[in-house]
């Protein structure tokens, strides 16, 4: 079984500060997505890095696929209260499994 | 354009009723997915079709869980009889094709609280 590990589980910060959420796994993905999750709903998709050391950014949302393709980071600057949610990675093995889903990193943003 | 369409969006019922759960694709889409989401164990497959056909539902906890796909666009989610522990969220979720670094768009899920 593969397993995603993000950490930290819970993060509370200010308004402005800037942060980082992990996601490790001992298992080599193809792919990995990450979702964000708000109360109440789904998760949405943010991005898909495919390419070992793959930088994307979105506005102020860094994402980053590790150089052997076991782990990601997420940078988020300047954090804005709408930025508070469940955010999820998702690897993809590529066999027939599909995504495995890790635990998540629950963020607050206090204005 | 629609999303994922999920009914009911909760749902309390008591142990040993019969449950289901109805996901409406997004049309198109011809991968379904089944989740199951709780803080102790987070968010878990519990089973996918691919062109209406169940591909892979090692994740389904027990016999007391099957899943149908009549269709294109409808799929359910079938609980019987109810325990406690099937407490949790359940997501729907559809793609195109059956590659895992295709985005899967969920349904807002339905809440289920066995008494």
């Amino acid at each position: 079984t593969q397993l995603l590990e993000q950490s930290p589980q819970f993060l509370s910060i200010q308004e402005g500060e800037n942060l980082t959420v992990y996601c490790n796994s001992s298992s080599v993905f193809s792919s990995l997505q990450w979702y964000r999750q708000e109360p109440g709903e789904g998760p949405v998709l943010l991005v898909t890095v495919v390419t070992g050391g793959e930088v994307k950014k979105l506005k102020r949302l860094t994402f980053q696929f590790g150089d052997a393709r076991k782990d990601s980071s997420l940078h988020i600057t300047a954090a804005q209260p709408g930025d508070t949610g469940l955010y999820l990675c998702a690897g993809d093995s590529g066999s027939a499994r599909q995504l495995t889903f890790g635990s998540g990193t629950q963020l607050t943003v206090l204005p | 354009d629609a999303g994922v369409i999920q009914s009911p969006r909760h749902e309390v019922t008591e142990m040993g009723q019969e449950v289901t759960l109805r996901c409406k694709p997004i049309s198109g889409h011809n991968s379904l997915f089944w989740y199951r989401q709780t803080m102790m164990r987070g968010l878990e497959l519990l089973i996918y079709f691919n062109n209406n056909v169940p591909i892979d539902d090692s994740g389904m906890p027990e016999d007391r869980f099957s899943a149908k796909m009549p269709n294109a666009s409808f799929s359910t989610l079938k609980i019987q009889p109810s325990e406690p522990r099937d407490s949790a969220v359940y997501f729907c979720a559809s793609s195109l094709g059956v590659s895992g670094n295709q985005p899967q768009h969920f349904g807002d899920g339905t809440r289920l609280s066995i008494l």
